[in-house]
């Protein structure tokens, strides 16, 4: 498995403020994603983190609100930028590691950054 | 896309068995898993299926059936700690290579 540490785990943000949230893998990492749980829903990625290029984005998410980085295997960053309420959320960053034995590669989450707008 | 349709509420006894299930339509099938979410926690890993059958790990197993786009987690001897949120999730090849799409998850409460 792999140790995922996020930062902030917490935050209450100002209208139209950005804020950068940081993922950090205790151990090289081929993939990592991000994803987004809104206040009752289920969990909705929001793009692959490609490191040495930009991120992918999934439909509905685009780069100037959400700019990701990825400077190496074991660290991501993600922002967003311009909230609004409606960006209220937990944001998740998760990484596709070894699972140990014979189950092969699984997706692992970190412990999530929750942000409320106000 | 992918539809992933799973039961939104369920609820058991203490010491019984439930069992979860979820259907899904996608191309592409890379495997099926099941995460538990707590409230106001992060969801964990339960269960990995990419071929045919059951996998047993303890209390909970998972069983896949790909021709029918069919999964169902099976959770024994239940525990009022087991009371939380079971996602599935499908990976499928995407524009993204590999990566994972939810299902709205079903809240399981365990009553004594």
């Amino acid at each position: 498995s792999a140790v995922i540490s996020q930062k902030p785990s917490r935050d209450i943000c100002q209208r139209g403020t950005s804020l950068t949230i940081q993922c950090q893998v205790d151990s090289q990492v081929t993939m990592m994603f991000w994803y987004r749980q809104q206040p009752g829903q289920s969990l909705t990625l929001i793009a692959t983190a490609n490191q040495g290029s930009e991120a992918t984005y999934e439909s509905g998410f685009v780069i100037d609100k959400f700019p990701i980085s990825r400077p190496n295997l074991t660290f991501s960053t993600l922002t967003v930028s311009n909230m609004s309420p409606e960006d209220s959320s937990i944001y998740l960053c998760s990484v596709e590691a070894r699972a140990g034995g014979l189950s092969g590669n699984t997706i692992y989450f970190g412990e999530g950054s929750w942000l409320t707008v106000v | 896309g992918q539809n992933i349709d799973q039961p939104t509420e369920m609820t058991a006894t203490e010491g019984a068995i439930v069992q979860i299930n979820c259907t899904y339509q996608t191309s592409g099938f890379n495997g099926l898993f099941w995460y538990q979410q707590h409230a106001g926690e992060a969801p964990t890993f339960l269960s990995y299926n990419v071929l045919d059958g059951l996998e047993e790990k303890g209390r909970f197993s998972s069983f896949l059936s790909r021709s029918k786009g069919y999964s169902y987690l099976l959770l024994k001897e239940l525990q009022m700690k087991d009371s939380a949120s079971y996602l599935c999730a499908v990976s499928a090849h995407s524009n993204s290579g590999y990566a994972l799409n939810f299902g709205k998850g079903t809240s399981l409460l365990v009553t004594p």
